[in-house]
């Protein structure tokens, strides 16, 4: 079946360490985006990529780096740097240029820094 | 600044109820404004508004937009407990960027 996969579902880091989250996908999709989620501040987004090789800075993006040197694959690093880790990130994906908007989600990962 | 304010953040009502979340938007040439339904994990979609006044319907669902007013309401009739879950608003703005900008998100709780 087709969609996104994000991986690990769960994860636990202490402070200092970097972490790598996983998105795959195989839509087909040329744009893949990360989004953040914190209680009661909907989705903000970290970074977005349209095409191999190219990402763009999304609105909070200190403290993360991605790569795509895949079509299929856009993985998020939270570095030390990021102040405040502990949330809940959304990998999605959409048609190049994302027509009128519908973006397609993974089931997200929870990050918690102890 | 590109801004999605939804109303109200919570909302706790019984079966058999009526709900109206509110979605309001002040954003560079607007694109589309869209429903997301989050109830674990994934938000799922559930509709894309481009035109003012056209009623989009799924089930007891139903959504319109006002691009005269900047906003849109999402209504649930004779809810149920499967329809508690987050409701999260977007708006697509100019460009090609394919990138939302959300709102906050209405929690909604359907009591038995």
């Amino acid at each position: 079946d087709g969609g996104i996969t994000q991986s690990p579902k769960y994860l636990f880091r202490k402070e200092g360490q970097n972490v790598t989250l996983s998105c795959e996908q195989n839509l087909n999709h040329d744009a893949m985006y990360w989004y953040r989620q914190d209680p009661g501040q909907g989705l903000r987004l970290i970074y977005y990529s349209q095409i191999v090789n190219d990402f763009q800075k999304g609105d909070i993006a200190e403290g993360y780096s991605v790569s795509r040197e895949k079509k299929e694959s856009f993985p998020l690093t939270v570095t030390s740097a990021q102040k405040n880790p502990t949330a809940f990130y959304l990998c999605a994906s959409s048609l190049a240029g994302g027509p009128t908007g519908e973006l397609f989600f993974g089931e997200g990962s929870r990050l918690t820094v102890l | 600044e590109d801004k999605v304010v939804q109303s109200p953040l919570s909302l706790v009502v019984h079966e058999g109820d009526t709900v109206t979340l509110n979605c309001s938007y002040e954003v560079t040439n607007f694109r589309s404004l869209l429903w997301y339904k989050q109830e674990k994990k994934a938000p799922t979609f559930l509709f894309m508004l481009t035109s003012s006044g056209i009623e989009k319907k799924s089930g007891r669902l139903s959504s319109i937009l006002d691009k005269k007013e900047l906003f849109s309401i999402l209504n649930i009739t004779a809810t149920q407990t499967g329809d508690s879950a987050i409701y999260l608003c977007a708006v697509a703005p100019g460009g090609n960027t394919g990138k939302l900008i959300f709102g906050q998100g209405t929690t909604l709780q359907v009591k038995p």
